[in-house]
């Protein structure tokens, strides 16, 4: 299989900058998602990145290097309700569609 | 509006017992899928489908069945083979073309306790 790979856990300050890297396996890439889960709730869409950069979108940002096998999430301005799992995911081409592979999650705890 | 609906939300079963979870969606999507997730593990892989009257196992389909008699339906059995179901159930479902493909819709989960 696919091995995704992200930190299981980080710490934050609200108010804070942090980031939360990813790295893929790049045969058969197609595309990067980050998703957001609360505990208990299911998986809500962050980012979409196919190519090389950076996506801009309000408080969070996410960047993608396609020839390195890598990403990341950089969430600003961190806010308790930020408190969650971040999932990584890639998706590979195959059987005519693309699927998605999904890293074990990060658990972000910003604290006062 | 269109989504993916995962009924019932909480389910409780006995050791023993099967028990099967609903997933319905009206998105139109041609695939559809099911994963297990347990503290610390991620989303792992129990079975998707592509096609109605087709599915393939994912990483962890034993002690699992599924059918899809219809587009839209796509209901996880967990037997009594199983051996650890007690866990959280997402469905999800996608488009299957290259073209205009944005990831996967996620139901609301289900959390199964075995008692």
């Amino acid at each position: 299989g696919q091995n995704i790979d992200q930190p299981t856990e980080m710490t934050a300050t609200e108010g804070a900058i942090v980031q939360i890297n990813c790295t893929y396996q790049t045969s058969g890439f197609n595309g990067l998602f980050w998703y957001q889960q609360h505990a208990g709730e299911a998986p809500t869409f962050l980012s979409y990145n196919v190519l090389d950069g950076l996506e801009e979108k309000g408080r969070f940002s996410s960047f993608l290097s396609r020839s390195k096998g890598y990403s990341y999430l950089l969430l600003k301005e961190l806010q308790m309700k930020d408190s969650a799992s971040y999932l990584c995911a890639a998706a590979y081409s195959g059987a005519g569609s693309y699927q998605l592979t999904f890293g074990k999650g990060t658990k972000l705890s910003v604290i006062p | 509006d269109g989504g993916i609906t995962q009924s019932p939300k909480y389910l409780f079963r006995k050791e023993g017992q099967n028990v099967t979870l609903s997933c319905e969606q009206n998105l139109n999507h041609d695939a559809m899928y099911w994963y297990r997730q347990d503290p610390g593990q991620g989303l792992r892989l129990i079975y998707y489908s592509q096609i109605v009257n087709d599915f393939q196992k994912g990483d962890i389909a034993e002690g699992y069945s599924v059918s899809r008699e219809k587009k839209e339906s796509f209901p996880l059995t967990v037997t009594s083979a199983q051996k650890n179901p007690t866990a959280f159930y997402l469905c999800a479902s996608s488009t299957t073309g290259q073209g205009d493909w944005w990831g996967y819709t996620f139901g609301s989960g289900t959390r199964l306790t075995v008692v």
